[in-house]
């Protein structure tokens, strides 16, 4: 079975900071991995996906995250917020060849002070 | 690029009635999935669709209450039967694109469900 944990359901930053959103996962195959953004009233995109190879993945918007097998983490961070990025944040795992749709976590909140 | 198109994107029905939520896919897939996201909560897995076979549920979901079909490999439907105002959610369908570069599962753009 595959699940993951997003320590902090809402996370403020100032604008210009640092984004640092946690991902934890728990996998017994090699996992997919991917971070989602819902905006408000509003679909979910893609940032990122990390499936093999190089475990630090760009993504759009300046996001990246880095895949850390020994400490089963994928944090979603970016080096400056923009107001912008006031979204819903989701990290999901995949992967598992027995289930193959995604497993969410339970997201992410990110507030952007001006 | 990959697409889906879901309808309708919005709704309001009466309690006890059903609503059938379509999804066409611009290319042929094996599975489809079908995801529940009530008011601010993360998505929830209600069940896969097969081309050719049954469904395949998530514990807590049940066919007579959200029957799926799958004619075809780029289409399938979900019915939310006998509607209760706790069915008021956004439901999303999805399918795998992984192996395309800068795709990962792409999403519909969800139905939002209001019963009064």
């Amino acid at each position: 079975a595959q699940s993951v944990t997003q320590l902090g359901s809402h996370v403020s930053v100032s604008e210009g900071a640092l984004v640092l959103l946690r991902c934890n996962y728990s996998s017994s195959v090699p996992p997919y991995l991917f971070w989602y953004v819902q905006y408000p009233n509003q679909g979910l995109q893609l940032l990122l996906k990390y499936t093999t190879g190089a475990t630090l993945v760009k993504g759009i918007n300046g996001f990246e995250a880095e895949f850390k097998k020994s400490e089963t983490s994928f944090h979603l961070t970016k080096p400056s917020a923009h107001m912008s990025d006031a979204a819903e944040y989701f990290c999901a795992v995949g992967g598992d060849t027995g289930r193959r749709a995604l497993t969410f976590g339970s997201g992410t909140r990110l507030q952007v002070q001006p | 690029s990959a697409v889906i198109s879901q309808k309708p994107s919005r709704d309001i029905c009466q309690r006890g009635t059903s609503l059938t939520i379509q999804c066409q896919v611009d290319s042929q897939v094996t599975m489809m999935f079908w995801y529940r996201q009530q008011p601010g909560q993360s998505l929830t897995l209600i069940a896969t669709a097969n081309q050719g076979s049954e469904a395949t549920y998530e514990s807590g979901f049940v066919i007579d209450k959200f029957p799926i079909s799958r004619p075809n490999l780029t289409f399938s439907t979900l019915t939310v039967s006998n509607m209760s105002p706790e069915d008021s959610s956004i439901y999303l369908c999805s399918v795998d694109r992984t192996g395309l570069i800068n795709y990962g599962y792409t999403f519909g753009s969800g139905t939002r469900l209001t019963v009064v």
